[in-house]
């Protein structure tokens, strides 16, 4: 039984399109992330939900839009899709929000990516 | 600028070699955690470190993190080719409400 799983696993599409990838965990999990990983591998934080409540919101362009329905799911929406959004999106979550300090409360679980084309 | 540089970038080595990935940080270090990532699949934590000069270790896996609290290291020892992968470090680096910083990763290949 898959902890964090994303759908799809990969999207081609046409810029200017619009899309959705969507997120669910079952491991009991209160916080949930959307990371971003482009082409030279750097993974950079865009946002985090704690019990569906928005916490961090890096800064991403406004046509990224997150929906947090329940602290179970968390999906994101791409509208007018461009070249540059191409990457893999990675889910993740956490049992608890980031804290700092000493918590170990960023040990976070992880779904296998979704890796979005833009033509 | 990148607040975690790894080194190397990539790194091929020869099946029962040893090898060590270090992870620098610019700011003080509050917690240091190491994830694995496979190629299609996503990141698998290993280890995480929060205190200065603590070690961990699981199977031939073991990380550091100096006295100082800037800098990390992954050690393999004898490596498989089941340790091939991308090791990738996270940082928290900032005792408040922050989310994780990830390093740009090491590309690990182990050859036969």
């Amino acid at each position: 039984d898959t902890a964090v799983s994303q759908t799809p696993k990969y999207l081609v599409t046409q810029m200017g399109n619009d899309k959705s990838i969507k997120c669910e965990q079952n491991l009991g999990h209160d916080t949930m992330y959307w990371y971003k990983q482009d082409s030279k591998k750097f993974l950079k934080i865009m946002f985090s939900y704690n019990n569906k409540e928005l916490i961090i919101n890096e800064t991403v362009p406004n046509r990224f839009s997150p929906k947090s329905p329940d602290k179970a799911h968390l999906n994101l929406h791409i509208n007018s899709l461009e070249l540059g959004d191409s990457a893999v999106y990675f889910c993740a979550s956490s049992q608890d929000p980031p804290t700092g300090g000493f918590t170990g409360a960023n040990v976070l679980t992880f779904g296998a990516g979704s890796r979005l084309t833009v033509l | 600028s990148q607040e975690l540089e790894q080194s190397p970038q990539s790194l091929i080595v020869q099946e029962g070699k040893n090898l060590t990935i270090n992870c620098t940080s610019s700011k003080t270090l509050y917690g240091l955690y190491w994830y694995k990532q496979k190629y299609g699949e996503g990141l698998i934590f290993l280890m995480m470190l929060q205190k200065g000069g603590e070690e961990k270790s699981h199977e031939k896996i073991t990380a550091k993190l100096d006295e100082k609290k800037q800098q990390s290291s992954l050690h393999i020892t004898a490596s498989q080719p089941s340790h091939a992968g991308i090791y990738l470090c996270g940082a928290d680096l900032n005792s408040g409400n922050t989310p994780l910083v990830f390093g740009k990763g090491t590309r690990l290949s182990v050859i036969a």
